[in-house]
């Protein structure tokens, strides 16, 4: 696609269930990456893809979080049992591979607002 | 891990002005990015820029990478770019770019 798209725009759940966060980057971007932002946190990596699998999980908050990547495109992120303190925006970005010059550069999707009641 | 700050936290500017937007950074670095996050909360991609000076129009950034700051202009400010402006820096992780962010610099352009 032209850009990067997540869905849906806006969430709204209760506390206790789960929710699932979709991510399609940038036709040919083979690396893939979940953000999340928060207003006492500000913009905190979660977990990065390279093709289907994730080398660096680092960023993920507990064992609540999981994220899936199929056929190296599209990205699926599970929030179990959500808490009110995962109200955020999570967001999506997708760069290509490589250490070449601007290959790393990575672009943004308009993310999901999820609001945990 | 790496430090990244930015100055200042808030600005308010009149249209037509210019500005100047400040990154410093704790450790080396593989890339330096500059995002303008709209009202909408969009992440916009500015500029690309690990080392030298970049223009795009109204607006320029330049990294010394060896002294660890990067700088955003803008000129001629616009009631457009308000919102909050990023850097965010590249730790490169198996291939990949895992970006750590500043907390931004609120701007806000008047008339």
């Amino acid at each position: 696609g032209a850009g990067v798209s997540q869905s849906p725009s806006n969430k709204v759940t209760e506390k206790g269930k789960d929710v699932e966060l979709r991510c399609d980057p940038i036709s040919g971007h083979t690396a893939l990456y979940w953000y999340r932002q928060s207003l006492g946190q500000g913009l905190e990596f979660l977990i990065y893809f390279q093709g289907n699998s994730a080398p660096d999980k680092s960023g993920l908050p507990s064992d609540r979080f999981s994220a899936e990547r199929t056929g190296g495109s599209v990205s699926t992120l599970t929030i179990q049992r959500t808490q009110q303190e995962d109200s955020a925006v999570y967001l999506c970005a997708s760069s290509l591979f490589g250490a070449g010059w601007g290959r790393g550069t990575q672009y943004f999707g308009p993310g999901t607002r999820l609001l945990v009641l | 891990g790496i430090q990244v700050e930015q100055s200042p936290p808030d600005l308010i500017l009149q249209e037509g002005a210019n500005s100047t937007l400040r990154c410093n950074f704790s450790d080396s670095v593989n890339n330096l990015q500059w995002f303008h996050q709209n009202p909408w909360g969009q992440l916009i991609n500015l500029f690309y820029i690990p080392s030298g000076t970049k223009q795009n129009g109204r607006l320029s950034a330049t990294t010394v990478a060896t002294e660890r700051y990067s700088l955003l202009y803008i000129s001629s400010s616009q009631t457009t770019d308000s919102g909050v402006y990023f850097c965010a820096v590249d730790l490169r992780i198996a291939g990949g770019n895992k970006l750590t962010f500043g907390t931004g610099t609120q701007l806000k352009v008047e008339l």
